[in-house]
């Protein structure tokens, strides 16, 4: 049983590039969320897909867009880079109707120079 | 929007103690509550939760307790190992269509 897998796992931008990030869910879930996770802080929540629609959105400016694809599997994307957006991104993913239980990737850790 | 609060923000403790960790939530309608656990590098680990119809679970050395009226659960580690050491946080949430919202964590040292 496959569990939540991210890529790439590192990565190091300049400001003003864009930049995607992909998430497979686990094997069997339906929705994936999107958390940013600054050094030392909690996870905050980006936004949450679900039947290839945005269901939930945080406050994230419109650089952070998303999709996600009939196999359930979701990207990140960040528009207009800024140091500021240096974190590790975390997907989640969990099944619709079924709970609110919420299993984490590995992240992606982002670095914009 | 609901809000979480985690205290404290670093505790130390002795191998073979107990270690406490509370949170408060502000959002009456949240009915989930989850812990998870992150090692250095790692990914946040699911290791409890309780839904709101429980008031209490236990999983071995760890346990979660929650009340609702005072809109606060804790978590609850016996006999702690080194391999305890990791930052935890915890996280409360509505229903599966909203997004879980993290408290800050707390980095839990166990001193050998």
């Amino acid at each position: 049983d496959a569990g939540v897998t991210q890529s790439p796992t590192h990565l190091i931008k300049t400001r003003g590039q864009q930049v995607t990030l992909r998430c497979s869910p686990k094997s069997g879930h339906d929705t994936v969320s999107w958390y940013q996770q600054a050094l030392g802080q909690g996870p905050q929540f980006i936004f949450q897909y679900y039947e290839e629609e945005e269901r939930q959105r945080g406050n994230f400016p419109d650089r952070f867009s998303g999709h996600q694809f009939p196999n359930y599997s979701s990207e990140l994307n960040v528009n207009a880079l800024l140091l500021g957006d240096s974190a590790l991104y975390l997907c989640a993913s969990s099944l619709a109707g079924a709970g609110e239980t919420q299993y984490f990737g590995p992240g992606t850790r982002l670095l914009v120079l | 929007g609901e809000n979480v609060e985690q205290h404290p923000s670093t505790l130390s403790v002795q191998e073979g103690d107990s270690a406490v960790i509370k949170c408060t939530y502000s959002d009456s309608a949240s009915n989930y509550f989850p812990w998870y656990k992150q090692e250095l590098g790692k990914r946040p680990q699911l290791i409890i939760d309780i839904r709101s119809n429980v008031g209490e679970k236990k999983d071995q050395r760890i346990a979660v307790t929650l009340n609702k009226t005072a809109k606060h659960f804790s978590l609850h580690i016996t006999e702690t190992q080194p391999e305890d050491s990791a930052v935890y946080f915890c996280a409360a949430i509505q229903s599966g269509n909203t997004p879980l919202v993290f408290g800050k964590g707390t980095r839990l040292s166990v001193i050998a």
